[in-house]
């Protein structure tokens, strides 16, 4: 079936260097994706979205590429700090719109 | 700032008992999901619930769980006959505008199964 999965499980980086965070899917007709951010004993929290028709969209810190020809997504962190640390996973939305199918997640730790 | 809340936080169970977990969305919004993370394993969609109506399930979703909008600001999520593998955690989700928007997720029930 369709899935999302991610490239690497664990990545640790230094405070203030950048981060990247991949992930692949394999539903071309997938029209949505977010990025959420998990820390230890909380819920998901929502970081940035895309939608198909776009390639790279930019917040605070953050940027996602979308690279529909292989169909990869990534997380940019810009100056990644120790708050940073936790478990992000990409999602992408079903056909339908409402269930979010999400990787198995990639843990980011930020070390001083 | 408004957020999604759920009790219990944590809740343990004997195998076969009955279970409701409770979640209160944000208090605008009219979409409302449930989901569940295996300890160790990704997050898993489980059901999405609108005007009173499942809009989309899973297959994980058997007819062992239900779920319930029994008033204005609860959303609940049944498990009729709790199985071993039933224990994980439960997140309930918000949007306000439905399909291919943010949705909103709550801390978290942690479901233990004895």
């Amino acid at each position: 079936g369709e899935s999302v999965g991610l490239h690497l499980p664990t990545l640790s980086v230094q405070e203030g260097d950048n981060s990247i965070i991949n992930c692949a899917y394999s539903n071309s007709a997938s029209d949505y994706f977010i990025w959420y951010k998990q820390e230890s004993g909380k819920g998901p929290q929502f970081i940035i979205d895309i939608r198909s028709n776009m390639d790279k969209r930019q917040g605070q810190r953050v940027t996602v590429l979308l690279n529909k020809t292989v169909k990869h997504l990534s997380l940019q962190i810009a100056a990644t700090q120790p708050g940073d640390s936790a478990v992000y996973f990409c999602a992408e939305v079903s056909n339908s719109g409402y269930a979010l199918n999400f990787g198995k997640g990639t843990s980011l730790l930020v070390t001083p | 700032e408004p957020e999604v809340t759920q009790t219990p936080s944590h809740q343990v169970t004997q195998m076969g008992q009955e279970v409701i977990l409770r979640c209160v969305p944000i208090s605008n919004h009219l979409y409302f999901y449930w989901y569940r993370q295996i300890l160790g394993q990704k997050v898993e969609f489980l059901v999405s619930f609108y005007n009173n109506e499942i809009s989309e399930k899973s297959e994980i979703f058997d007819d062992q769980f239900s779920v319930e909008r029994p008033d204005g600001s609860n959303f609940t999520l049944k498990i009729r006959s709790t199985k071993l593998e039933d224990s994980a955690m439960y997140f309930c989700a918000s949007s306000g505008q439905g399909a291919y928007n943010e949705q909103f997720f709550g801390p978290g029930t942690r479901l233990t199964v004895l």
